[in-house]
């Protein structure tokens, strides 16, 4: 069975630009979520896409912004990008419980490697 | 948000076990408790997930005592490749609403020596 796939595995931006990351889940996952990880923050959670629909958000700027499509694909864009910007992204997908925590376990994809310079 | 804090590294020799506790003192009662595992250049790998007592599984064990304000991830007999960092993660639902938060430990680096 094929895992969570990501694409590209690693991008170079200028400051200023925007950049769209994407994630195609495991088959029958309709659940799709995106990630940062960095040396000093560690890992945070950026958002959740269910059925279309973002369900979930943490704590960051509205220039992070994504979708799901259809197939459950999804894409990630950040906007106006600046240094802090450069991290790991990474995409996961699961199976949704109807009841707490929402959740099973995640798989990951192995991340897009994104540097602003 | 439940704050997580879990030790920065852990030394073990191969063929002991390993317990890594994960301290989440403001944990809610919606609050579940997952652990990943992770190799350089990969995405996390899930391990477990609990929500209290103890949930055991092919590869680990998760402790989760009664005041549920921190969890322990029980590694029998490691070896060295198990070598990664291991992050404990608090997943705060909202009852009702399916929506959730998502707190990361800064991850724990287990080294397993020979």
């Amino acid at each position: 069975k094929a895992g969570v796939t990501q694409t590209p595995r690693y991008l170079i931006k200028t400051r200023g630009q925007q950049v769209t990351l994407s994630c195609s889940p495991i088959s029958g996952h309709r659940s799709v979520s995106w990630y940062q990880q960095t040396p000093g923050q560690g890992l945070q959670f950026l958002f959740e896409y269910f059925s279309e629909t973002q369900r979930n958000k943490g704590n960051f700027p509205g220039r992070f912004s994504g979708r799901q499509f259809s197939n459950s694909r999804s894409e990630m864009n950040v906007s106006t990008l600046e240094l802090g910007d450069s991290a790991l992204y990474l995409c996961a997908s699961s199976r949704r419980r109807k009841g707490p925590p929402y959740y099973y376990g995640y798989t990951f994809g192995s991340g897009t490697r994104l540097t602003v310079v | 948000l439940a704050k997580t804090t879990q030790p920065i590294s852990m030394d073990s020799y191969e063929g002991q076990e390993v317990n890594i506790t994960c301290s989440h003192n403001n944990i809610a009662t919606n609050d579940y408790i997952t652990w990943y595992q992770q190799f350089p250049s990969q995405g996390p790998r899930f391990i477990i997930q609990g929500y209290k007592t103890k949930v055991t599984n092919e590869v680990a064990s998760l402790f989760i005592p009664a005041d549920r304000k921190s969890s322990t991830l029980s590694l029998p007999r490691v070896s060295l490749s198990d070598t990664a960092v291991y992050y404990c993660l608090v997943g705060h639902s909202y009852s009702g609403a399916g929506s959730y938060q998502l707190t990361f430990g800064k991850g724990t680096k287990l080294s397993v020596i020979p």
